[in-house]
């Protein structure tokens, strides 16, 4: 099974700065099956991106992901204040029919 | 408007099965390509996923928890049930049902279960 691994565990940045965040796998995956989630404490994950680069509803365009094969970037241009969260990557296998998530980036202000 | 929201006990005791039920509306489980999934989350650790159920029927598992994971749905009541057996401390988290895609859409709230003796 593929195993994903985020980095950094933990990123300081000022409101106003870009964050950049990776997912890395273990194996190729393909693009149209990795997925973006913002988690604020207390609550569920919210969907951010699908299929690597696209946003869901309701996203700003601050959100972008882009990347393929076994590297993704979710990068937050112009950091808002409610931006400070967790965000974790995932991914589906197609052929084992599984589901895969990161351990998480913790984006906390500096 | 999609919402789903999970309900069971909150504390259950070591070697008990754990039984979830998801109830959501503003979709059908009857359409063609609606699915529902599990996912839990231990306290201040990463997500699971734990298992899906399509329209069709079709359920799919956690290989490392498969022996232990029963889903199942009722169109008719929009819910679906997932089953844990010999349920463990390691297993304490905040349990999820989403709906689901390639992806989860839509999140339920999240529901604490505690497994203590």
């Amino acid at each position: 099974e593929t195993v994903l691994t985020q980095s950094p565990g933990t990123l300081s940045l000022s409101p106003g700065e870009t964050a950049t965040l990776s997912c890395r796998a273990s194996q190729s995956v393909t693009s149209n099956y990795v997925a973006w989630y913002q988690q604020k404490p207390g609550q569920a994950p919210k969907l951010l991106i699908y299929g690597a680069s696209s946003r869901a509803t309701g996203i700003p365009d601050r959100f972008s992901g882009s990347g393929s094969g076994t590297d993704f970037t979710l990068t937050i241009s112009r950091l808002e204040p409610e931006d400070f969260a967790v965000y974790h990557c995932q991914q589906y296998g197609r052929s084992s029919y599984t589901y895969a998530f990161g351990r998480g980036t913790r984006l906390e202000i500096k | 408007q999609v919402t789903l929201k999970e309900s069971g006990p909150a504390l259950v005791k070591p070697t008990q099965t754990l039984t979830l039920t998801c109830t959501f509306s503003g979709f059908s489980l009857m359409s063609t390509g609606m699915r529902v999934s599990w996912i839990r989350q231990p306290p201040g650790k990463a997500l699971e996923w734990l298992a899906r159920i399509d329209w069709d029927d079709d359920k799919f598992y956690s290989t490392s928890l498969k022996a232990r994971l029963t889903i199942s749905k009722d169109t008719s009541k929009n819910q679906v049930v997932l089953r844990m057996t010999n349920m463990d401390p390691v297993d304490t988290a905040t349990y999820y049902c989403a709906r689901t895609i390639e992806y989860f859409d839509y999140w339920g709230q999240g529901y604490l279960v505690t497994v203590s003796s």
